[in-house]
């Protein structure tokens, strides 16, 4: 079965400083990849997607991901964090049904 | 595009009753449709599949007599808490798959908070 391990629980950041979070997956076949981002108290917002292709994914707000078959990892950055970027960030694989990692906090300090 | 909208955002209830969320594609018809229970400070657990018109699959571990789901079109899927009890006070979230040529993708709705007294 697929699983996504996302090894940071917690990441503070400065606000124009750079992100990156790590996601890495356990997955047979060629993955598709997701990550999400979650705002206090609210649902999820697709952030990106990798299905094929290019390794580097553009995103929405920024972001951007590169897919590395060999180190099992997608992992999303952004080059300078706004304040409005702290929120409960997911990897996500997709194998007929979406399994999560535990998710990364980002707080964003001033 | 790929709205997808949750009602009620919010519910309290008291200990007994049932509860019924509605999720919706707003603009585009989902051909499945997810429901999610997400803990405080946790990930998102998958309770169930719903595909218009048939059964929903239930994740192991997730009573369907409990949560009843019921996928009466291509924009509309409802989940019922039966007897609702203290320890179903989740979060509970909906996803519509919005197909694509290579893969579905998922939008999720904006959640339901659910607090039973």
């Amino acid at each position: 079965a697929q699983s996504v391990t996302q090894p940071d629980i917690h990441i503070t950041v400065s606000e124009g400083a750079s992100l990156e979070l790590r996601c890495n997956y356990s997955y047979g076949a060629t993955p598709y990849l997701f990550w999400y981002v979650q705002s206090p108290g609210q649902g999820l917002q697709l952030l990106l997607k990798y299905f094929s292709g290019d390794t580097l994914v553009q995103g929405i707000k920024g972001f951007e991901a590169e897919f590395k078959r060999s180190q099992s990892s997608f992992n999303l950055r952004k080059p300078s964090v706004h304040w409005s970027d702290a929120a409960e960030y997911f990897c996500a694989v997709d194998d007929y049904k979406l399994s999560f990692g535990a998710g990364t906090t980002v707080t964003v300090r001033a | 595009g790929a709205v997808v909208s949750q009602h009620p955002s919010w519910v309290i209830c008291k200990s007994g009753t049932s509860v019924k969320i509605e999720c919706r594609s707003l603009d585009f018809q989902a051909t499945t449709m997810f429901w999610y229970r997400q803990f405080p400070k946790q990930s998102l657990m998958l309770m169930a599949t719903s595909n218009e018109g048939s059964k929903a699959t239930y994740e192991q571990g997730v009573e369907k007599d409990k949560f009843l789901i019921n996928h009466a079109s291509l924009t509309l899927s409802t989940l019922t808490v039966t007897s609702a009890h203290p320890e179903d006070s989740s979060f509970y979230i909906c996803s519509a798959s919005y197909p694509q040529t290579l893969q579905e993708t998922q939008y999720f709705g904006p959640g339901t908070r659910l607090l039973v007294l």
